[in-house]
């Protein structure tokens, strides 16, 4: 049974960057599968922030393409998520997500089949 | 953006009743729909892809179905774990966007 879970800071100060960690186990990081982070706001609902792949490719969600950045770590199977220049507006419950595989059919990368739990992560001064 | 609307945002059920959820997409998006499961303090479920298929491990008195921009969810008999906020989520183009949530209580 694959598992993920969140972990950074609950209270970041505005203008910071936002780092967060997502642990992996019951699966590798290398497998096959598009790493995903979603948030939820209370403003503005569900957010899909981006992914990246075992290989380091990314696709970012181009309302925060500016200030979003993500990793894998291999040895620590892990995949981690950066937000610079946090706002209030940033406030919001993180999760991590493994998204599916891409065939020559279908491309399942923003299907989210395994969720973390989330870290809720308040901006403010 | 494709923007997705779901009806009723909130909706009062009693245990074995039956209750269903609607979605809209701003376009058409065939059979690119997933339903979640989100309950407070724990990770979200998928429980429907392809706008019809069941996940498995999900008891099969969930159920979908719908294509192009119009998509339902529906619970045959509503049990206590089920009381829960659902979402929608189009997985036709990116970014993948989802409903605003509906959310299903006694």
């Amino acid at each position: 049974q694959v598992q993920l879970q969140e972990s950074g800071p609950g209270l970041v100060k505005p203008s910071v960057t936002l780092s967060l960690t997502c642990d992996v186990s019951g699966g590798s990081i290398n497998d096959t599968n598009w790493w995903n982070w979603v948030r939820q706001s209370p403003g503005k609902g569900l957010e899909w922030l981006g992914q990246i792949y075992r290989t380091g490719s990314t696709n970012y969600n181009p309302s925060l393409k500016s200030r979003v950045a993500m990793s894998v770590d291999k040895s620590k199977n892990a995949f981690s998520l950066k937000l610079n220049s946090v706002t209030a507006a940033d406030t919001a419950v993180y999760y991590c997500a493994r998204g599916g595989y891409c065939s020559s059919t279908r491309c399942r990368d923003t299907e989210f089949d395994y969720w973390g739990q989330g870290n809720l992560v308040t901006v403010s001064s | 953006d494709i923007q997705m609307t779901q009806s009723p945002s909130s909706l009062s059920a009693s245990l074995g009743d039956r209750v269903t959820i609607a979605c809209r997409a701003s376009q058409s998006i065939y059979n690119y729909l997933n339903w979640y499961q989100f309950k407070a303090g724990q990770a979200p479920k998928l429980l429907i892809y392809d706008a019809s298929s069941l996940q498995s491990g999900v008891p099969s008195r969930f159920s979908a179905r719908g294509s192009g921009t119009d998509f339902t969810l529906t619970i045959s008999s509503v049990q206590p774990e089920d009381f829960a906020t659902y979402f929608c989520q189009q997985s036709y183009n990116m970014p993948p966007t989802f409903g605003q949530g509906s959310k299903l209580e006694i």
